[in-house]
């Protein structure tokens, strides 16, 4: 399977635990991003990267939250001291920078609740 | 800033029939304009996108869209609906220039529901 992939699928935790989640983009694409999906709304954007550059961060990420790409190819997505209201879907994307749209393709996500 | 509504929360429709699933956008400028499904408990998959040039854009399993400038509407059709098609669509824009970032701005999600 050479689509987007992350780890883990579903993440438990108790109120005040630091979690990391994982995305493996496609192997060819230069930009990820991640977004937070809550029940009964679309996703909505968090960050962005290209290549090892995060250049873009949404409002909705607090300082508790922090991604990386050291190397510019997986990502990870920290939460920091993680609250009730963090419980939610973290979906990431990668796409390949190239004209035409520059269409996002995502992975399975990672859903996220927290006690 | 840029914004989607979807107004219906749900459509129901028989199999076999046409479906519409509606969109509205609000952007500065061009929209580049995206359609994607979600099936229970996983992610987003791509059905189709419009970027320019023929405002009626063919997608994935059938489906097709219809960009109508004047209204600032991208609506989602299917000239016969199946009942594997019952999921959540969601309906994105985001805008072309690089200056203005890559994100996209989703709507709120329709939930189709196809019966026999």
């Amino acid at each position: 399977d050479t689509g987007v992939s992350q780890n883990p699928r579903h993440k438990i935790t108790k109120r005040g635990q630091n979690v990391t989640f994982r995305c493996d983009p496609i192997s060819e694409h230069n930009r990820l991003y991640w977004y937070r999906q809550t029940l009964g709304q679309g996703p909505e954007f968090l960050t962005y990267f290209q290549n090892e550059a995060q250049l873009e961060k949404s409002r909705l990420l607090s300082d508790r939250f922090s991604a990386e790409r050291p190397k510019g190819s997986f990502s990870t997505l920290e939460i920091q001291r993680t609250e009730q209201g963090d419980s939610a879907m973290y979906l990431c994307a990668s796409s390949s920078g190239l004209a035409g749209g520059d269409t996002q393709y995502f992975g399975p996500g990672t859903r996220l609740t927290v006690l | 800033a840029q914004s989607v509504a979807q107004p219906e929360d749900q459509v129901n429709v028989a199999e076999g029939n046409p479906l519409t699933v509606k969109c509205t956008y609000s952007v500065s400028g061009n929209p580049y304009l995206f359609w994607y499904v979600q099936y229970p408990n996983r992610g987003l998959q791509f059905l189709l996108k419009y970027i320019t040039g023929d405002n009626l854009v063919k997608g994935s399993y059938g489906f097709e869209a219809e960009f109508n400038k004047s209204q600032t509407s991208f609506h989602l059709k299917k000239p016969s609906a199946l009942v594997s098609d019952s999921a959540l669509y969601f309906c994105a824009v985001r805008l072309p220039l690089t200056g203005g970032g890559n994100k996209l701005t989703f709507g709120t999600g329709t939930q189709l529901k196809v019966e026999l």
